[in-house]
C-alpha cells in the first residue's frame, strides 16, 4: 500500500506555544489529507479535510483558528495547534489519498503524540 | 448521516482459530464502500480489507474475508488461523461513493473491537 509519513512522532511543549505537524505522502499524489484525532482507547475523530491548493474543511466544533491546516502542495499538508493548552494533548493522526486517481483509499500516517506541559 | 455501529467492545481468539467481527452501518446511499482498518500498539492504523458496495463478491485477502450482506447493512470481519500479531484495535468505516472531492470523502468509523489473541 501506499506510504504516509508524519513528523514528530511525539512533541512536547509547554503550555502557550504553537506546534506544527507535518504528514506527507511519500510513493503518491495526495490530493486529499485528512487529520485526526484520537483519545486514548477510542475512535478517531475527524477534525479537518483539506484539500491541496484550497481551504481546509472543518467539522463542527472545530476551531480553525486553533488548528491551522495548511495543504500546499500534493505531498504535504500540516497541521499547526496554535496556543497549545493541556488540553490539547492527544494522538494526531493524518491520512492521504488521491480520491481521483489510483489511491482512493484512505492511507494513514504513524501518528504524533503532543503533551502539552 | 452515516453510522456505523460495532456491538463488540472487545473479542478474544485462541491461536490459530477462527473469529468473527462484527459491523453494521445506516445509510440511504446506494453505492459507498466498506473497510476494516487495524491499530495495533504501534497506533499505526493498517488498511485490512476494502469492499465495494456494488461488488456482490465478498473481498478476502490472505487470511481476512468479509461477509457483506448490503441489505442487511452488516459487514463482518473474519480472520482465520488468528495469530498473535492479529491482536490490535479493529475498526470499521465507511465512504461515500459520491465522486464530488473533498469533504465527501471522509471515513466515518465505528467505535472499534479490541481483539485478544490468546497463544
Amino acid at each position: 500500500g501506499a506510504v504516509v509519513s508524519q513528523h514528530p512522532s511525539r512533541v512536547i511543549c509547554k503550555s502557550g506555544t504553537s506546534v506544527k505537524i507535518e504528514c506527507r505522502s511519500l510513493d503518491f499524489q495526495a490530493t486529499t489529507m485528512f487529520w485526526y484525532r484520537q483519545f486514548p482507547k477510542k475512535s478517531l475523530m475527524l477534525m479537518a479535510t483539506s484539500n491541496e491548493g484550497s481551504k481546509a474543511t472543518y467539522e463542527q466544533g472545530v476551531e480553525k483558528d486553533k488548528f491551522l491546516i495548511n495543504h500546499a502542495s500534493l505531498t504535504l499538508s500540516t497541521l499547526t495547534v496554535t496556543s497549545a493548552h493541556p488540553e490539547d494533548s492527544s494522538f494526531y493522526i493524518c491520512s492521504a489519498s488521491n480520491p481521483r486517481g489510483t489511491t482512493d483509499t484512505q492511507y494513514f500516517g504513524p501518528g504524533t503524540r503532543l503533551t502539552v506541559l | 448521516a452515516q453510522t456505523v455501529t460495532q456491538s463488540q467492545p472487545e473479542m478474544s481468539v485462541q491461536e490459530a482459530e477462527t473469529v468473527t467481527l462484527s459491523c453494521t452501518y445506516d445509510t440511504s446511499e446506494s453505492d459507498y464502500y466498506l473497510f476494516w482498518y487495524k491499530q495495533p500498539p504501534s497506533r499505526q492504523m493498517i488498511l485490512v480489507i476494502r469492499q465495494e458496495a456494488y461488488k456482490q463478491q465478498n473481498a478476502t485477502e490472505n487470511r481476512f474475508s468479509v461477509n457483506f450482506q448490503k441489505a442487511a447493512k452488516s459487514f463482518s470481519l473474519k480472520i482465520s488461523d488468528s495469530q498473535l500479531g492479529d491482536a490490535a484495535m479493529y475498526f470499521c468505516a465507511y465512504r461515500t461513493y459520491l465522486n464530488s472531492g473533498g469533504s465527501n470523502y471522509k471515513l466515518t468509523f465505528g467505535k472499534g473491537t479490541l481483539l485478544t489473541v490468546n497463544p
